[in-house]
C-alpha cells in the first residue's frame, strides 16, 4: 500500500544548528510529495512540496529534494531558529486522484536558545 | 480573507453519544476533505465532499459521516462514539479539480475528547 515513514521525536537542536527529518516512501504510481508544519495550537499549514523526481521545493530557508531512486524526501535547513520549534509531517498525493493527502506520523521538533 | 474556520475548538463526549463538527472553507473553495489526527499520530484521511456528494472515503467505518451544503461548508457526524475516537479532527479546503495538484488549506481542527 501506500505509506510515508518519518524518522522519530523529539529531536532537539541548539539555534543556528543544520536541520536533517528523514522522510521516505512507499506508493504506486507518481506521487507528490509534501513537507507540513503544524505550530502548537494550529492547524497545518503546508511548508513545502515536489510534483516530480529531482525536484527540489523550498520555503522559510526549509529545502527538501524528491529523489526517486531512493524513494525519500528528506527535510533539511541550515540554520534553525527556536521559532521553528513544532511538528513536521512528511506527505503525498497520489496522481491523477483528488489530492487525498497520506501522513507520516510526524516529528517533534524543538530547538533551544 | 478568512481561512478554513471549524467549529467548535473542543468538545466532550461520553461513550454511544453522537457529535456534528462543522467547517467552512476557504472562500472560493468548493471542496472538503475531513482527517482524524489522534494524539502523537499523523492525520489520517476520512472522506472528501465536492459538489454535496462524498467523492473518496478512507478506512473509516459507517459510523462517520457528513454532508456538504450549497455553501460548500461540511459537517463530520460521528454516531455511537468510542473512547479510540478522541482525537483532533482536521477539515481540509482545496478546489475541486480532479487530477490536478490543488494545494489543502487546514483549519486548526476541533478536538474531540471520549470519556
Amino acid at each position: 500500500g501506500n505509506s510515508v515513514t518519518q524518522m522519530e521525536g523529539p529531536v532537539t537542536l541548539s539555534e543556528e544548528a543544520f536541520l536533517t527529518i528523514n522522510c521516505t516512501y512507499t506508493a504506486t504510481g507518481y506521487p507528490s510529495l509534501f513537507w507540513y508544519v503544524q505550530y502548537p495550537g494550529e492547524g497545518l499549514q503546508l511548508l513545502l512540496k515536489a510534483t516530480k523526481a529531482d525536484d527540489k521545493g523550498s520555503n522559510k530557508g526549509f529545502e527538501a529534494t524528491y529523489r526517486k531512486e531512493t524513494t525519500s524526501f528528506h527535510l533539511e535547513k541550515g540554520s534553525v531558529q527556536v521559532s521553528d520549534s513544532a511538528v513536521y509531517f512528511c506527505a503525498l498525493s497520489l496522481s491523477g486522484g483528488y489530492n487525498k493527502l497520506i501522513f507520516g506520523a510526524g516529528t517533534r521538533l524543538a530547538v533551544h536558545p | 480573507d478568512a481561512g478554513v474556520t471549524q467549529s467548535p475548538t473542543h468538545l466532550i463526549k461520553t461513550r454511544g453519544q453522537q457529535v456534528t463538527l462543522r467547517c467552512s472553507p476557504k472562500s472560493g473553495h468548493d471542496t472538503v476533505s475531513w482527517y482524524q489526527q489522534a494524539l502523537g499520530q499523523g492525520p489520517q484521511f476520512i472522506f472528501q465532499y465536492y459538489e454535496e456528494e462524498e467523492r473518496q472515503r478512507g478506512n473509516f467505518p459507517d459510523r462517520f459521516s457528513g454532508h456538504q451544503f450549497p455553501n460548500y461548508s461540511s459537517e463530520l457526524n460521528v454516531n455511537a462514539l468510542l473512547l479510540g475516537d478522541s482525537a483532533l479532527y482536521l477539515c481540509a479546503s482545496s478546489t475541486g479539480l480532479a487530477g490536478l495538484l490543488n494545494e489543502q488549506f487546514f483549519g486548526p481542527g476541533t478536538r474531540l475528547t471520549v470519556l
